[in-house]
């Protein structure tokens, strides 16, 4: 079964600081990750995604998220914050020739001034 | 990228009422699935829907509760039916889109059910 840990309810940073939201994952086979946003009171918004290839993916708004194998981890990753980054951040999994999505039950980032 | 319309986008409903949602989708899709988001919740897939044909549901979701509709390719529908407060949630219809075959979603705006 496809499964999706992230160990982090909460992630607070300062503006301009890196930003880090952590991702494990569980699969039977090679792993398809996403990433989205939800800000308020609004749809999910894709943000990136691994398929294969170069570990590091770089995606909307200046995220960027490193695959990493050996740890089962997707971690997303930003070199600045901005205030208006503050939103509910959701990991997905699912492997090739599997339709659904799995979620993770989503880290809430607030970016201070 | 896909534009997703849902509506309506909010209601406010009275216990034992039914409600349907509907989604279009601007692009030529692949697969279309419905989830549920509880307050404060991640999100939990109800449902396939499946055109021309009766949707796949997720354990725990039943069609006499979720009657889901595909009449065409682009368009879908989600009853709640005879609501209760525990129905209170944002319901997001999604796709998948023909050009993109690497899976990711699109989402709609969502629809957030009250139910009094």
């Amino acid at each position: 079964a496809q499964s999706v840990a992230q160990p982090e309810d909460q992630v607070n940073v300062a503006e301009g600081n890196p930003l880090t939201v952590k991702c494990t994952y569980s699969v039977s086979g090679n792993p398809y990750l996403f990433w989205y946003v939800q800000y308020p009171n609004r749809g999910l918004q894709f943000l990136l995604k691994y398929i294969t290839g170069d570990n590091l993916v770089k995606g909307s708004y200046g995220f960027e998220a490193e695959f990493n194998k050996s740890q089962t981890s997707f971690h997303l990753k930003k070199p600045s914050a901005l205030v208006s980054d503050s939103a509910l951040y959701f990991c997905a999994v699912r492997t090739e020739g599997f339709q659904k999505l799995v979620f993770g039950t989503g880290t809430r980032l607030l970016v201070s001034p | 990228s896909a534009v997703i319309s849902q509506k309506p986008s909010r209601d406010i409903c009275q216990r034992g009422t039914s409600l349907t949602i509907q989604c279009q989708v601007d692009s030529q899709v692949t697969m279309m699935f419905w989830y549920r988001q509880q307050p404060g919740q991640s999100l939990t897939l109800i449902a396939t829907a499946n055109q021309g044909s009766e949707a796949t549901y997720e354990s725990g979701f039943v069609i006499d509760k979720f009657p889901i509709s595909r009449p065409n390719l682009t368009f879908s529908t989600l009853t709640v039916s005879n609501m209760s407060p525990e129905d209170s949630s944002i319901y997001l219809c999604s796709a998948t889109i023909r050009h993109t075959n690497t899976g990711e979603l699109f989402f709609g705006e969502g629809s957030r059910l009250t139910v009094l």
